[in-house]
């Protein structure tokens, strides 16, 4: 199946600095990825949908200052989380579907654990 | 509007049975569902699309009732690598960024 590659997949900074984190897909060209947050034994919730060549939308209540997203190419999107702080932490998943397949699954990038200290 | 699963938690012993369900209150277009182990992304079970569907993953299926808006996953004979959270993640007809929206999870433990 298709591939979704996330880096990093753990990353620990210092509160007040940015952090990037990478969502390609290895296999296919994505001109839509989905950036999800998961707060521990929490669901997935979804912060933002990233389109190729656009703006990204976001979902009420993201900063979308603090939540930098870039999706330059067909197989990258970026995350970027801007002067962090300690509630930031949390585990943030990237997503990412075929184009023109209506019905099929969403890939799943690894995750990226994020430790703001 | 996110779904609701049920229950939230479930422990099995091994070759017990199971169901998780998922209701919305929006009218769907589809259901995936998703198995998480903890620390891990979720990976992908099935999909299902309105129409009243039923399929099937070795001994992992699932039906979905599109009047009712309500999906179930049924786990039979389970294993102890069944042990995860599960999400059911709904697509709302009419929906056109194929976003999805998740339920809290039901959390199973298969012991032996």
């Amino acid at each position: 199946g298709a591939v979704v590659s996330q880096h990093p997949s753990r990353v620990i900074c210092k509160s007040g600095t940015s952090v990037k984190i990478e969502c390609r897909s290895l296999d296919f060209q994505a001109t839509t990825m989905f950036w999800y947050r998961q707060f521990p034994k929490q669901s997935l919730m979804l912060m933002a949908t990233s389109n190729e060549g656009s703006k990204a939308t976001y979902e009420q209540g993201v900063e979308k200052d603090k939540f930098l997203i870039n999706h330059a190419s067909l197989t990258l999107s970026t995350l970027t989380v801007t002067s962090a702080h300690p509630e930031d932490s949390s585990f943030y998943i990237c997503s990412a579907r075929s184009p023109g397949q209506k019905n099929t699954e969403a890939f799943f990038g690894q995750g990226t654990r994020l430790t703001v200290v | 509007q996110q779904p609701v699963q049920s229950p939230q938690a479930v422990i099995l012993r091994e070759g017990e049975d199971a169901v998780i369900n998922c209701s919305s209150s929006k009218a769907l277009y589809s259901v995936h569902w998703y198995r998480q182990k903890h620390g891990e992304a979720p990976v992908f079970l099935m999909i299902l699309l309105k129409g009243g569907e039923q399929k099937g993953h070795e001994k992992i299926s699932a039906s979905f009732n599109e009047k009712k808006q309500q999906s179930s996953l049924y786990l039979t004979a389970s294993q102890l690598s069944y042990s995860g959270t599960y999400f059911c993640g709904t697509r709302s007809s009419g929906a056109g960024s194929y976003q999805l929206t998740f339920g809290k999870g039901t959390k199973l433990s298969v012991i032996p």
